[in-house]
């Protein structure tokens, strides 16, 4: 298993700033996911993100409006940029555990954009 | 990766068993059915995950039938702390994969 934390855990931020969000894992991974959910609704994969290459974003999507980093096996951050009120949500990162479809979520972050 | 779909919610009482059935007609040759459980405010939960038959869990049970069209996680004897939203998911297990979540099942288990 893995144990997954994220910060900040809420933030209230201001529309046209950015806020990014980190993710550590008590072990070393090769796949952190990105996700975000909005109230009420199912979760939104964002991108994939692995050691020393570069994220691979999905459908709708884009780099410059969500940056990611994957300095090392253990951490990643997500920056979501130019915020609007549509952006308020949870995002959640994920890695998988090795060998399994199983993977293994953090807490959340709870966005709002005023 | 195969769709799915489950009923959007489900009531039960506390001590009843519950079933949740998940249909996915698409599902390929090397593609298994996971379950996740999400409670408010946290991350979504692994559950149990199976490719064929009867997989058992110390929190639930898996069926999946022969032709693996379906398949129907088995909550026994449920409880108010149940109450949560169930995902099904369908891909292929091992190595890398990326989940895409449906819009999964709302259990609420009633005293």
């Amino acid at each position: 298993s893995a144990v997954i934390s994220q910060k900040p855990s809420r933030d209230i931020c201001q529309r046209g700033t950015s806020l990014t969000i980190q993710c550590q894992v008590d072990s070393q991974v090769t796949m952190m996911f990105w996700y975000r959910q909005q109230p009420g609704q199912s979760l939104t994969l964002i991108a994939t993100a692995n050691q020393g290459s570069e994220a691979t974003y999905e459908s709708g999507f884009v780099i410059d409006k969500f940056p990611i980093s994957r300095p090392n096996l253990t951490f990643s951050t997500l920056t979501v940029s130019n915020m609007s009120p549509e952006d308020s949500s949870i995002y959640l990162c994920s890695v998988e555990s090795g060998g399994a479809n199983e993977q293994y979520f953090g807490p959340g972050t709870r966005l709002t954009v005023t | 990766l195969a769709k799915t779909t489950q009923p959007i919610s489900m009531d039960s009482y506390e001590g009843q068993e519950v079933n949740i059935t998940c249909s996915h007609n698409n599902i390929a040759t090397n593609d298994y059915i996971t379950w996740y459980q999400q409670f408010p405010s946290q991350g979504p939960r692994f559950i149990i995950q199976g490719y064929k038959t009867k997989v058992t869990n110390e929190v639930a049970s898996l069926f999946i039938p022969a032709d693996r069209k379906s398949s129907t996680l088995s909550l026994p004897r449920v409880s108010l702390s149940d109450t949560a939203v169930y995902y099904c998911l369908v891909g292929i297990s091992g190595g890398y994969n990326k989940l895409i979540f449906g819009a999964g099942t709302r259990l609420a288990v009633h005293p």
